[in-house]
């Protein structure tokens, strides 16, 4: 069974503040994904990796990094926590692009 | 106009009704159609993938693709309370930037 796995699933940070949000799977797949969820607008993606030191931009990035330093985790970087970056966070892999997503559990981030 | 559109409800049946959820998609770069189902405060989990027009069925639940129309379609048969949840229609987009598109949700709850 794929597990994919998220550092946090509850985190209050202040405006201004540098955020780290963490992902990890464990079924060696190429593809990972950040998104954010809001009510009304579904899932959004922020940017996605599919290899190492690999990155591209969703339709999202502003405000927004990542890291990927190691094939089974992908980090996820606000640079200066806004408070309209209050959202649920969802980390994903799939072995393809065209592949099933698995998803983690989410991070639900509240910035104050 | 977002490219994949989902009524997002919410939507609330008896239990034992047949439910149909739909969305549509905005034209023919996209080619592969998927079901997502999100139970509260869970990430998604892949429930039907299609690749092609016509039906697909898994249990209780079939999934119907329309090329022609641009029309997705879920069916849950003999609906239960275990299937209230959030359901997410998404297809993979082939042409352009190349990435998988979510409708917005359909929060959908089955009354005993």
């Amino acid at each position: 069974d794929v597990k994919v796995t998220q550092s946090s699933r509850y985190l209050v940070k202040r405006t201004g503040e540098k955020v780290f949000l963490e992902c990890v799977q464990d079924m060696d797949h190429e593809n990972m994904f950040w998104y954010r969820q809001d009510p009304g607008l579904g899932l959004r993606l922020i940017y996605f990796s599919y290899d190492v030191k690999m990155k591209e931009k969703g339709d999202i990035p502003e405000g927004y990094s990542v890291s990927r330093e190691k094939k089974e985790r992908f980090s996820l970087i606000l640079e200066s926590a806004s408070t309209n970056q209050t959202s649920m966070y969802l980390c994903a892999s799939s072995l393809q692009l065209t592949d099933t997503q698995y998803f983690g559990p989410g991070t639900r981030l509240t910035v104050l | 106009q977002k490219e994949v559109e989902q009524d997002p409800g919410p939507l609330s049946v008896p239990e034992g009704a047949i439910v149909s959820l739909n969305c549509t998609y905005s034209n023919s770069a996209f080619q592969y159609f998927m079901w997502y189902r999100q139970y509260s405060r869970k990430g998604p989990e892949l429930l039907m993938y299609t690749y092609s027009s016509g039906n697909k069925e898994d249990g209780r639940f079939t999934a119907q693709v329309d090329k022609s129309s641009k029309y997705i379609s879920l069916f849950i048969r003999d609906s239960q309370p275990s299937d209230s949840a959030t359901y997410l229609c998404a297809s993979f987009r082939i042409q352009g930037a190349q990435k998988l598109v979510f409708g917005q949700g359909t929060r959908l709850t089955i009354n005993p």
